[in-house]
């Protein structure tokens, strides 16, 4: 079965800790992105890498960190420099030079 | 998720309907545009693209139509069935030598037995 994979679904920490959400996708994809959705609002894009061991930021990276060692696994990392971490995160692969991004399942993140 | 359609315009349509979705994008540069579907909790969908060069593009039981002059997108889904129950948005790409979209924040479509 291809696709991308994130897990956990449901993630609860304190506040001041830091969280790593996983993506993995097994669609030899190269390109990988994480986004954030808010209610009432589009998707925004955090990171994006489009080949292994290079990343870029995106909209918000703000308080944030990815990394791409692999090109089937590109984790995010919320730390306590992120002011509102509370949301829903998605990430996204598409084969390079390719409009189409596929979405995984999302992590709903809750920090309390 | 779940929370993520709290306060989005809905559109109810009975079962069997057409329903049409619409979309305002911002840039008149964009030139590429998909729709998605996503259902509570889930990730997004791809269901349709269209590219800037074209009016309209058909799927099965869906079409997207787009008026440049306007700057406007719509979905239209024929026959609406209950499992078409979810939010839809659309992105559009600005050509910027990268695959960066801007994402709207969607309509939730409810369908009526």
């Amino acid at each position: 079965d291809g696709g991308i994979t994130q897990s956990p679904k449901y993630l609860f920490r304190k506040e001041g800790q830091n969280v790593t959400l996983s993506c993995e996708q097994n669609l030899n994809h190269d390109a990988m992105y994480w986004y954030r959705q808010d209610p009432g609002q589009g998707l925004r894009l955090i990171y994006y890498s489009q080949i292994v061991n290079d990343f870029q930021k995106g909209d918000i990276a703000e308080g944030y960190s990815v990394s791409r060692e692999k090109k089937e696994s590109f984790p995010l990392t919320v730390t306590s420099a992120q002011k509102n971490p509370t949301a829903f995160y998605l990430c996204a692969s598409s084969l390079a030079d390719s409009y189409e991004q596929y979405f995984g399942p999302g992590t709903r993140l809750t920090v309390t | 998720g779940e929370s993520v359609g709290l306060h989005l315009p809905t559109l109810s349509v009975q079962e069997g309907d057409n329903s049409i979705i619409n979309c305002a994008y911002s840039n008149s540069a964009s030139d590429y545009f998909i729709w998605y579907k996503q259902e509570s909790g889930k990730g997004p969908q791809f269901i349709i693209d269209i590219r800037s060069n074209m009016d309209k593009r058909q799927g099965q039981r869906v079409t997207v139509l787009l008026n440049k002059t306007v700057k406007h997108l719509s979905l239209q889904i024929a026959a609406t069935q209950p499992g078409d129950s979810a939010v839809y948005f659309c992105a559009e790409n600005i050509p910027s030598g990268t695959y960066k979209y801007i994402f709207g924040t969607g309509t939730r479509l409810k369908v009526l037995a």
